[in-house]
């Protein structure tokens, strides 16, 4: 059974950049039919997405963030990263990762997420 | 960000059916696309709960179900159980932000 597992480093300093790892099990991340994607989710607040990736490498993403996101992908492990520069206060949420069905167009297998923090 | 709008909380007794509208525009489900709903009961990740605007995932119940109009969507629970605690968003794209987007969210309580 296909499951996606958020990592990171932690708290994160204002202006700094935050980074996260996905790590698929129980599948690959090698699939036609599948993006990869990113949601966030600030407390107390509703979901947001990020951006998603294919696993060649190609990867499209949220206007509102794009000038500050990069999502990559490594098969060789199985992963993808997202990495999000300048961050504010605002940018502090547990952040998601996902399974992409691109056919249907729905996040279908979600990670437990992770908390970051963006403070000084 | 939220551009599909619901309703803040619903609630019902135990047994009862309860509505959670989902109102976009002609630029998300007004254009044709599908709508998603998802399931988060308190301090867990979303769960998919329906896809395509009536299908259900294996092992979601019967007692829900969805549905789509011109420029909304509707999720229903009947037979409302305690289990059902939890928030419930929808989830579309819009072509004129060119992404993805999530409503803002329904607490169902029972």
């Amino acid at each position: 059974q296909l499951q996606v597992q958020e990592s990171g480093p932690g708290p994160v300093k204002p202006s700094e950049t935050l980074s996260l790892t996905c790590t698929v099990s129980g599948g690959s991340i090698s699939s036609n039919s599948y993006y990869w994607g990113w949601i966030r989710q600030p407390p107390g607040r509703g979901l947001e997405w990020i951006g998603s990736i294919y696993y060649s490498g190609g990867a499209y993403y949220n206007p509102s963030l794009k000038s500050r996101v990069t999502i990559s992908v490594d098969t060789s492990k199985n992963q993808f990263s997202l990495r999000l520069s300048s961050v504010t206060a605002a940018d502090t949420a547990v952040y998601y990762c996902a399974r992409h069905d691109v056919t249907n167009d729905v996040f279908d297998i979600w990670g437990q997420g992770t908390m970051v923090t963006v403070s000084s | 960000q939220s551009v599909l709008t619901q309703p803040p909380s619903v609630s019902g007794a135990p047994g009862q059916r309860v509505t959670i509208s989902c109102i976009g525009s002609s630029s998300s489900i007004g254009a044709g696309f599908d709508v998603n709903w998802y399931q988060q009961p308190p301090g867990t990740a979303p769960k998919l709960l329906i896809y395509g605007n009536t299908n259900r995932p294996s092992g979601v119940p019967d007692r829900f179900s969805g549905s789509k109009s011109v420029t909304s969507a509707s999720l229903a629970i009947t037979g409302l159980q305690a289990e059902d605690e939890a928030d419930y968003y929808c989830q579309s794209y819009d072509s004129s932000l060119s992404g993805y987007v999530f409503g803002t969210g329904t607490k169902v309580t029972v």
